[in-house]
């Protein structure tokens, strides 16, 4: 079982809708991320939170509104995507601070906007 | 602009074999740098990092050489086994304080080990 839960893991909603992503770590981590991984692109990063409080905002477009309640919990809210927004979105935790550099990523939330 | 670059889309490599992966990287901030392995319908899983103070690092059958001066590192997988058939990120981050987590990824290499 992985440390990084992602709820859903499949997800399809149309332009008009409002849903959210959820994710949980379950590894002691004090940092949490979104990632993006976008069809023949590398992962980008979109969000950075550390002890609550976001730290990167990666030009990421207002459709897409994250929200960490406290160091375990992140969602990513999502309201009136496109259909490029379609996408794996990948949410990952780490320890932060020194040896924060290395990620661990959940299982991804596949997204599709029809 | 892409600042880590993984120019080998794919790579197939025999059972036994050591499979090579390569990634090179134009940013002089980075120092740390990581291979993460990842399946299909999967997320990424860790592999092996290692930090700019060092130019080699082991872990079992996973080696990562880094040259600095090159601005490359590579895996090293030996022996290649058919569960190691997989899609390899390479990612690196700069050293500051508020750059720890935040990767640049690679756009990975394919990795097919046959029998």
């Amino acid at each position: 079982e992985t440390g990084v839960t992602q709820t859903p893991r499949h997800l399809v909603m149309g332009m008009t809708n409002k849903k959210s992503l959820k994710c949980e770590q379950h590894l002691g981590h004090n940092a949490m991320y979104w990632y993006k991984q976008s069809a023949k692109k590398p992962l980008e990063l979109m969000f950075v939170y550390n002890f609550k409080e976001q730290t990167e905002n990666n030009s990421v477009p207002s459709r897409f509104s994250p929200e960490c309640p406290n160091s375990s919990h992140l969602f990513l809210h999502l309201h009136t995507l496109q259909p490029e927004d379609s996408a794996l979105y990948l949410c990952a935790s780490s320890h932060g601070g020194a040896g924060g550099n290395t990620i661990y990523f959940g299982e991804g939330s596949w997204l599709t906007v029809v | 602009d892409q600042q880590v670059k993984q120019n080998s889309p794919s790579l197939s490599v025999q059972e036994g074999r050591i499979s090579i992966l390569n990634c090179d990287y134009t940013n002089s901030m980075f120092d740390y740098f990581l291979w993460y392995k990842k399946y299909p319908a999967e997320g990424p899983t860790f592999l092996i990092s290692i930090s700019s103070i060092k130019d080699k690092n082991e872990d079992g059958r996973f080696t990562v050489f880094l040259n600095k001066s090159a601005k490359h590192l590579s895996l090293h997988i030996v022996p290649s086994q058919p569960g190691d058939s997989a899609v390899y990120f390479c990612a690196a981050s700069e050293g500051t304080p508020d750059s720890w987590g935040k990767l640049q990824f690679g756009a990975g290499t394919q990795v097919v080990v046959t029998p």
